[in-house]
């Protein structure tokens, strides 16, 4: 079975610019959501979706959304971006998102120049 | 903030030697926790989880132990190999889908 896929691998923006990231969970997965990955700041929420409806948010201001899709699909954009967005973005999927284990992609990596 | 969190940040352990790495959660109501490792360049590798309603767990080469009355979990590699070199997080899934990392163990093995 094919694990999570993110796309693209490496992105690299310059600020204001704004981003769309793309994640396809494991088949049969029908949650998915999104952590941001830093030095500093470790692992942190994002957002989480199952049947194409967000269930819950992290502490990220509006610049930061998503979408999910009715292949369970999934992408997160970012706009107007600032240096500070530069980081890992990881995808990561599960079968019902609250009672089974998360299976995470490889990631994206954002570099805002 | 974190509801979980690891002991150290480093260890350093001779190859065929067993680990174990450490793990303290704050949440009382927490129950379902997920061990995760992750390499360089690749996404946190799902290892193993364990359920508050269980003490103990047992995979391959690993065995992850829970103690509710004090808060802490921990993961034990046995017989490490280089391979295991990683960083080791342990995690906490709430009941609103967000999963709450500690800052994680970096596992070097040393031949």
């Amino acid at each position: 079975k094919a694990g999570v896929t993110q796309t693209p691998r490496y992105l690299i923006k310059t600020r204001g610019q704004q981003v769309t990231l793309s994640c396809s969970p494991i088949s049969g997965h029908r949650s998915v959501s999104w952590y941001q990955q830093t030095p500093g700041q470790g692992l942190q929420f994002l957002f989480e979706y199952f049947s194409e409806t967000q269930r819950n948010k992290g502490n990220f201001p509006g610049r930061f959304s998503g979408r999910q899709f009715s292949n369970s699909r999934s992408e997160m954009n970012v706009s107007t971006l600032e240096l500070g967005d530069s980081a890992l973005y990881l995808c990561a999927s599960s079968f019902s998102g609250d009672n089974s284990p998360l299976h995470f992609g490889n990631g994206t990596r954002l570099t805002v120049t | 903030g974190e509801s979980v969190g690891l002991h150290l940040p480093t260890l350093s352990v001779q190859e065929g030697d067993n680990s174990i790495i450490n793990c303290a959660y704050s949440n009382s109501a927490s129950d379902y926790f997920i061990w995760y490792k992750q390499e360089s360049g690749k996404g946190p590798q799902f290892i193993i989880d364990i359920r508050s309603n269980m003490d103990k767990r047992q995979g391959q080469r690993v065995t992850v132990l829970l103690n509710k009355t004090v808060k802490h979990l921990s993961l034990q590699i046995a017989a490490t190999q280089p391979g295991d070199s990683a960083v080791y997080f342990c995690a906490d899934l709430s009941n609103d889908y967000k999963l709450s990392f500690g800052a994680g163990t970096t596992v070097t093995v040393r031949a």
